[in-house]
């Protein structure tokens, strides 16, 4: 099945900088690749996907780039603001019918 | 639409004590999958459905048995709870499958004695 990787586990930055989490993935076969944010004690909600005929997609503070060749895929947010401190997960599928995620990173945003 | 409900919010169970997590969804939304989550794990799929009566298993079903008998329901029975199953359980559900936005519930917070 297919096995993701998620680095950083946590991530300090200071609020207006850059943010950036990276995943990797292991089965060839998979095409979409979306993240989702998790706040203290709430539900996971997806904020981003791409789908394996696109290498780079943005909305608004957000991107998100996808490296096939070397199977790896990478969130980026710009600006931070406080409101971005929250857990994310990146995730991978193959149509299979199985969502693989990540572990998680704990995103911090210093005021 | 309520979304993707989930009952109970928490639940404390005794070693060996069987339950039911129940999870429902109002959005016509023919996939629907079980995921557990616990710190430093992310979420891990237990068992997910592609539809009324279809069923299938994820990446860590054991002690866990599910069914399908309506579009809208998709039950998590725990067989014989064990404090290994202590742990933050998530439903969430699809239109069509994996491949699209997952509207997860609010969870269900489970602690095996």
């Amino acid at each position: 099945g297919e096995n993701v990787e998620q680095h950083p586990s946590t991530l300090s930055v200071q609020e207006g900088d850059s943010a950036v989490i990276k995943c990797t993935y292991s089965d060839s076969a998979s095409n979409y690749f979306p993240w989702y944010k998790q706040e203290l004690g709430k539900r996971p909600q997806l904020i981003i996907d791409i789908r394996s005929n696109v290498g780079e997609k943005k909305d608004q503070r957000i991107a998100v780039t996808l490296n096939k060749t070397a199977k790896h895929f990478s969130l980026h947010i710009t600006e931070t603001q406080p409101e971005d401190s929250a857990v994310y997960f990146c995730a991978a599928s193959s149509n299979d019918y199985k969502l693989s995620f990540g572990a998680g990173t704990t995103v911090t945003v210093r005021a | 639409n309520a979304g993707v409900t989930q009952t109970p919010k928490f639940q404390v169970l005794k070693t060996g004590q069987s339950m039911t997590l129940q999870c429902a969804q109002d959005m016509n939304h023919e996939y629907m999958s079980w995921y557990r989550q616990d710190p430093g794990m992310g979420l891990r799929l237990i068992h997910y459905s592609v539809g009324a009566g279809i069923t299938d298993q994820g990446e860590v079903p054991n002690g866990y048995n599910v069914s399908r008998s309506t579009t809208e329901d998709f039950p998590l029975r725990l067989l014989s709870a064990a404090p290994s199953q202590t742990s933050v359980y998530f439903c969430a559900s699809s239109p069509s499958g994996p491949l699209e936005t997952q509207y997860f519930g609010p969870g269900t917070r489970l602690l095996v004695l």
